[in-house]
């Protein structure tokens, strides 16, 4: 059973142009997240989705960022006119259904780190 | 809202020696508790977790007691090896009816382990 699949790991671009990362889940996971780890700091929660639904996207930016989870095929987080402080390492997590006063655990992908220079 | 505070880093150790890694929490309702670890280069890993009050989370000689009394959840290894060296990060997911696995970080505890 293969894991959370990120892609892809390093991503190089330059200011003003977009950038498209991909996550894959598990076998399984019908619900994705997207987190944000800025050098040196924890890491943030960005957005949950679930197929072809955006549950929760009270950490993402106003502007430039979007994502989503179509019904076939992995989740995208696109950042459009990408900015110096975009660069981080950007993580994935799937998880299955939910069950009431369980938390399952989510299961991260390697990240994929993007640099804009 | 949610929020995890862990003790600050970086923390150095010989190996052998014994490990706590300081992580309390502020919640309502009743959280689950994590221990992720992130060895160099490599996403996260989860290293243990406890669901309710007192449960004890264990793992590769790793463990933490969910404390509801004082809020914590303390990570502890008796004898650490240098292979231990990574951020340790600990992370709560509000648990619940209509909550789902949003996870709240702390910020992380860089662990160096030498021989």
């Amino acid at each position: 059973n293969a894991g959370v699949m990120q892609n892809p790991r390093h991503l190089v671009r330059r200011r003003g142009q977009e950038a498209r990362l991909r996550c894959s889940p598990m076998k399984g996971h019908s619900h994705v997240y997207w987190y944000r780890q800025l050098p040196e700091e924890g890491l943030k929660f960005m957005v949950y989705l679930q197929k072809e639904n955006i549950i929760d996207e009270s950490g993402m930016p106003k502007e430039r960022f979007s994502a989503e989870f179509p019904k076939e095929g992995p989740s995208i987080l696109r950042i459009q006119q990408v900015v110096r402080g975009d660069s981080a390492a950007y993580f994935c997590a799937s998880s299955p259904l939910k069950v009431a006063g369980a938390g399952p655990e989510a299961f991260f992908g390697q990240g994929t780190r993007l640099t804009v220079v | 809202g949610d929020s995890v505070t862990q003790m600050e880093g970086p923390v150095t150790l010989s190996e052998e020696a014994f490990l706590t890694i300081n992580c309390t929490y502020t919640a309502t309702g009743y959280p689950s508790l994590f221990w992720y670890v992130q060895y160099p280069g490599e996403g996260l890993q989860l290293l243990l977790k406890a669901t309710k009050a007192d449960d004890k989370g264990s793992n590769k000689g790793f463990e933490a007691t969910y404390r509801k009394e004082t809020t914590s959840f303390h990570l502890e290894k008796g004898s650490v090896q240098v292979s231990d060296s990574a951020v340790y990060f600990c992370a709560l997911d509000p648990a619940g009816g209509t909550s789902y696995g949003k996870l709240t970080f702390g910020q992380g505890t860089i662990l160096t382990v030498h021989p």
